[in-house]
């Protein structure tokens, strides 16, 4: 059973308007939320993460916000910008309960941000 | 400053064959992590070595092993392939183990087998 879940495989957006990515989680033990970028050919590049002791995370035009009663996140894009068409993880950890270094993916979400 | 860096970065095998992928961490990180991604899937965790030494393992038969170097590099084997092998096998590098689970990727090594 998946722990981490993408509901959205893909998601079409114009430039400059908000990208809206989601997630959600069903293990309580998760404390510390991440979101990768990934393009083709490459590895998933780190974007930004969140710890549970808060409800939101921001660096630039990336804002995480995490809902812990709903086991909900999501990564907010604003702007949006053509070089952000990629395909972005959710992923956890049970990180202040001990994880061994332990990432939990969801299957991805495929952004296409359109000029 | 170089990332993480993996090789090969392509590989077919047959099935039945042996395995051996190999993974440099970024200067000074001192924790190395396998994943294994199928297509249309996250990555999933294989392993995490620190100093040498085994420190998780995830949901994977013992055809998979893996170790580290005293330079902090690792290795990731998989014997007796089948179809199924067939994946992107991502390493994920970080300063150590127990710290931040942020971990840096490396491009990753696309293994087919036939």
């Amino acid at each position: 059973d998946q722990q981490v879940k993408q509901n959205s495989p893909s998601l079409s957006v114009q430039e400059g308007r908000i990208s809206i990515l989601n997630c959600d989680y069903t293990n309580s033990m998760f404390d510390y939320f991440l979101w990768y970028k990934k393009y083709p050919a490459e590895g998933p590049t780190f974007l930004i993460s969140i710890s549970s002791i808060k409800d939101k995370n921001e660096d630039g035009r990336f804002t995480v916000f995490l809902n812990k009663s709903a086991k909900h996140l999501s990564l907010h894009i604003v702007p949006s910008q053509p070089g952000d068409s990629a395909v972005y993880f959710c992923a956890a950890s049970e990180y202040f309960a001990g994880s061994q270094g332990n990432l939990i993916f969801g299957k991805g979400t495929k952004l296409s941000v359109k000029p | 400053d170089a990332g993480v860096t993996q090789s090969p970065t392509h590989l077919i095998k047959t099935r039945g064959q042996h395995v051996t992928l190999r993974c440099s961490p970024i200067s000074g990180h001192k924790s190395v992590s396998w994943y294994q991604q199928v297509l249309g899937q996250g990555p999933q965790f294989i392993f995490q070595y620190y100093e040498k030494e085994e420190r998780g393992r995830g949901n994977f038969p013992d055809r998979f092993s893996a170790r580290q170097f005293p330079n902090y590099s690792s290795e990731l084997n998989v014997n007796a392939l089948l179809l199924g092998d067939s994946a992107l096998y991502l390493c994920a590098s970080s300063p150590r183990a127990g710290g931040k689970p942020e971990a840096f990727f490396g491009q990753g090594t696309r293994l087919t087998v036939v």
